[in-house]
């Protein structure tokens, strides 16, 4: 069956930085998309950007272009995410989640989520 | 503020159907098949409930269903039970050049 199984939470100063994996399993993880989506707390879910696990290929929602970097290791079949200069409202879940489909947008799987907390 | 414009709330009593809307424009609900449903616990990671705009992936309940016409897309759960009071969320593919997917905010249901 298919698995998505993220980090754990993280706790970070202001400034720093934060990576957070995402193992999957139970697929070929080179054959599709895996995107990230955040979630503050009480608030919506907010799309952060994708990876091609198959050649490495990113596309970034503006708003993280600079700071977010996605990469993956193909032969322990994990995505990362790291961002960068870490502010206090970057306090969030982030998800790891599939796309059967590289256009549609649709996620049908998604990781257990890691609370990444900014907090001086 | 969302991208997708969506209730912040419904309720509804078991047995009945609710409906919830999404909003967005030409670049994203309207002119793309690629509306999707998500249904949250808290606590809880998303759940695909609704795919391009009317399919249901296996094993998620004939009472969930999608539509749209325009710009607005629908998710419709007929006969409510307890178990469906959650979040939910649309989404839809875009074609802003800023963004992949855009998410509406998000809509508490209450099952009274």
């Amino acid at each position: 069956q298919v698995q998505l199984v993220q980090s754990g939470a993280e706790v970070k100063k202001p400034g720093a930085s934060v990576k957070v994996s995402c193992k999957a399993s139970g697929y070929t993880f080179t054959g599709y998309y895996m995107h990230w989506v955040r979630q503050a707390p009480g608030q919506g879910l907010e799309w952060m950007g994708r990876i091609n696990p198959n050649s490495g290929g990113t596309n970034y929602a503006q708003k993280f272009q600079g700071r977010v970097t996605m990469t993956r290791d193909t032969s322990i079949s994990t995505a990362y995410m790291e961002l960068s200069r870490l502010r206090s409202d970057d306090t969030a879940v982030y998800y790891c989640a599939r796309a059967p489909t590289p256009v549609a947008g649709t996620f049908d799987y998604w990781g257990q989520g890691t609370l990444v907390t900014v907090s001086s | 503020q969302s991208a997708l414009t969506q209730p912040a709330s419904v309720s509804g009593s078991p047995g009945q159907s609710i409906t919830i809307s999404c909003t967005g424009t030409s670049s994203d609900v309207g002119g793309y098949n690629y509306v999707s449903w998500y249904q949250q616990h808290p606590g809880k990671a998303p759940k695909l409930m609704i795919y391009e705009v009317s399919n249901r992936p296996s094993g998620v309940s004939n009472r969930f269903s999608g539509s749209k016409s325009g710009n607005t897309a629908s998710l419709t759960i007929s006969g409510l039970q307890a178990e469906d009071e959650a979040d939910y969320y649309c989404s839809s593919y875009t074609s802003s050049s800023t963004l992949n997917v855009v998410f509406g905010g998000g809509t508490k249901l209450t099952v009274l």
